[in-house]
């Protein structure tokens, strides 16, 4: 398995305002993902963020609102840009820790409240 | 595309009680695999466990157990003598064996279980 560790683990911010939510693994890992769990939903990808490569985004989610950096094999953070109520929601980073295995493990989770 | 269904969106049992939550899904590949995820009220996701394709066997760990059937595309979760620390949303997803731009988890939408004192 892996630790993940998210900061901040929530905030509340105002419309209009940026947030970036940095997500930090114990151990070097390939694929990181993004996933948005709006209030009471299921999990939804975002979108997929590899070292050295610019991220993959799913169907309905752009970079210029959700730009995601992966500086290294540990580390990546998603920015929630501009910000309305509508992305109050819990922001879970995973990764995958053994290729082989396929096992994805999630972090703690940011929870966002935009007022 | 795949699909996960979780048709129960909510379930209540007493303490002790056993309790089934069931999962099917659509997948057009041949390899992929499933997972059971648990959500407690703090938020975090707890993997709880993976099956491949190839792999219909059974799996019981403590008080939980899995029955897999691909005849009818089902994935089902027991858990026997539930206790109240059993309470929380709990995920069936599904993911695609081919990797690169097709590894996508996909979840269902989840199954809120309240084991009452």
């Amino acid at each position: 398995s892996a630790v993940i560790s998210q900061k901040p683990s929530r905030d509340i911010c105002q419309r209009g305002t940026s947030l970036t939510i940095q997500c930090q693994v114990d151990s070097q890992v390939t694929m990181m993902f993004w996933y948005r769990q709006q209030p009471g939903q299921s999990l939804t990808l975002i979108a997929t963020a590899n070292q050295g490569s610019e991220a993959t985004y799913e169907s309905g989610f752009v970079i210029d609102k959700f730009p995601i950096s992966r500086p290294n094999l540990t580390f990546s953070t998603l920015t929630v840009s501009n910000m309305s109520p509508e992305d109050s929601s819990i922001y879970l980073c995973s990764v995958e820790v053994q290729v082989a295995y396929n096992e994805q493990f999630f972090g703690p989770g940011t929870r966002l409240t935009v007022l | 595309a795949q699909k996960v269904t979780q048709a129960q969106t909510e379930i209540s049992v007493v303490e002790k009680e056993d309790v089934t939550l069931d999962c099917v899904y659509e997948t057009r590949d041949t390899t992929y695999y499933l997972f059971w995820y648990k959500q407690p009220p703090s938020g975090e996701l707890v993997f709880l466990i993976r099956r491949n394709s190839f792999d219909e066997q059974n799996e019981i760990s403590g008080r939980y157990s899995w029955n897999f059937q691909k005849s009818t595309s089902s994935f089902n979760f027991t858990i026997t003598a539930s206790q109240v620390v059993d309470s929380a949303v709990y995920f069936c997803a599904l993911l695609q064996g081919g990797g690169g731009s097709n590894y996508k988890l996909t979840f269902g939408k989840g199954t809120l279980l309240t084991v009452n004192p």
